[in-house]
């Protein structure tokens, strides 16, 4: 049975830093690996899907990672702004059954002015 | 881009009371839609996948009369919740899929539920 765990669970820091979240999953079957963006109460805002096939993307300050073979991935924000803060959902797409999404518990994320 | 609407936004209705949330896909035809819920600081949890026309696929524990999923267009699903209690408070969240079965998906904004 596929697992995602996000770690750290939360995250304070302040305004500049860069950062990493992490993501790790147990079955390296997948199709593709999704990072979103939650804000309190609002949906998701996909933010960087990558392929089974990829090792990375990247889109302006954000860059993702994914090790298949390790069940890892790796979202590095740089130079965090406090409109960065929400909590960031990695979802894994199995390569079995339906094309259903398996997200982890996210990290809450807090960047400080 | 695809946009993935759902109305209503936020509803607190009676214990006991049913409620319907409508997810619809603005400028796409969904083949597959994805019903997710989401409890308080807890991740996202499928409930169930629907394909046009067909009876929906419910995930293992998620009651299928109490969540009653119609997907009768290309466009729309509903989810009603019956007889509704408390612990059915959450935030629900559809994804609309397009390609062979519902390969790329698209979130909607999420419902939030609040049973008095």
């Amino acid at each position: 049975k596929q697992e995602v765990t996000q770690i750290p669970a939360a995250l304070s820091v302040p305004e500049g830093e860069n950062l990493v979240l992490n993501c790790s999953f147990t079955d390296s079957a997948i199709y593709n690996l999704q990072w979103f963006r939650q804000d309190p109460g609002k949906g998701l805002t996909s933010l960087l899907l990558i392929q089974s096939s990829q090792r990375e993307q990247t889109s302006g300050r954000l860059n993702a990672s994914l090790d298949k073979s390790s069940g890892r991935s790796t979202l590095y924000i740089a130079a965090s702004q406090p409109g960065d803060s929400a909590t960031y959902l990695c979802a894994v797409k199995p390569t079995s059954g339906t094309y259903k999404y398996i997200f982890g518990t996210g990290t809450r994320l807090k960047v400080l002015a | 881009g695809a946009v993935v609407s759902q109305h209503p936004s936020r509803v607190i209705c009676k214990s006991g009371t049913s409620v319907k949330i409508e997810c619809r896909s603005l400028d796409f035809q969904a083949t597959t839609m994805f019903w997710y819920r989401q409890f308080p600081k807890q991740s996202l949890m499928l409930m169930a996948t629907s394909n046009e026309g067909s009876k929906a696929t419910y995930e293992q524990g998620v009651e299928k009369d109490k969540f009653l999923i119609n997907h009768a267009s290309l466009t729309l699903s509903t989810l009603t919740v019956t007889s509704a209690h408390p612990e059915d408070s959450s935030f629900y969240i559809c994804s609309a899929g397009t390609g062979w079965d519902g390969e790329t998906q698209y979130f909607g904004p999420g419902t939030r539920l609040l049973v008095l």
